[in-house]
């Protein structure tokens, strides 16, 4: 049982948007920065997004993110299939002093 | 480019110790601005936090696994260690190290090793 929360799964066309949603609480996304990770199969988590809504250096402005409340999303526009992936959420939880990450949503490109 | 890899055996039996070393290229482990960080991922699953240290030997641990683990940094060789106790099948995983930027509020992962798979077995 992740301490985030988000949809196991989401798909979409080639060139359309998907957005992904990070449940959380007021101890952890409420009020802490939230970061974004992909990652395909057999490889590292790589970092997409961190503070909220910055891309490191050679992320494409097609990926974005957003927080408010307890909430955040991922949105991806311009699908490609090299999009497939495993796409998590984290931040800390400042009543655990932990680290902790959403259970990650899978994303299909049909 | 920093550059992270983990080391360290595959297979571990039941009740013994799982021991882990991440050595660390391209970067100062002593910087005061990072930490450095475990996470794991069962087979099929998703990420897990296990902890992380700092160059000066402060350490967070994730406290569902913290009576059995041990975090440790060699500043010298530029590595950082991880020692799980008393394991069983339920930690096979495959073991990710990691720099970890974490101040004020702001945590994230940025740069990760390829990742290591530790199975439980007799």
């Amino acid at each position: 049982q992740s301490v985030l929360t988000q949809p196991p799964s989401v798909s979409a066309a080639p060139g359309q948007r998907v957005t992904i949603s990070c449940s959380g609480a007021s101890s952890n996304i409420g009020i802490n920065y939230v970061s974004w990770y992909q990652q395909t199969p057999g490889t590292a988590p790589k970092l997409l997004i961190y503070e909220n809504n910055k891309r490191p250096s050679g992320i494409p402005d097609r990926f974005s993110a957003s927080k408010s409340g307890t909430s955040a999303t991922l949105g991806i526009t311009g699908l490609q299939t090299g999009d497939e992936a495993d796409y998590y959420c984290g931040t800390w939880d400042s009543s655990l002093s932990a680290g902790v990450f959403g259970g990650g949503t899978k994303l299909t490109v049909l | 480019q920093v550059q992270l890899q983990e080391s360290g055996p595959g297979l571990v039996k039941p009740s013994e110790t799982l021991s882990l070393t991440c050595t660390v290229s391209g970067d100062s482990i002593n910087k005061n601005t990072y930490f450095w960080g475990w996470i794991r991922q069962p087979p099929g699953k998703g990420l897990e936090w296990i902890g992380s240290i700092d160059y000066s030997g402060s350490i967070y641990y994730n406290a569902s696994l913290a009576s059995r683990v041990t975090m440790s940094v060699d500043t010298s060789k530029s590595q950082f260690s991880l020692k799980l106790n008393s394991v069983t099948a339920a930690d096979t995983a495959v073991y990710f190290c990691a720099r970890h930027r974490m101040v004020r509020g702001i945590t994230y992962f940025d740069c990760w090793g390829r990742g290591t798979l530790v199975a439980v077995s007799s």
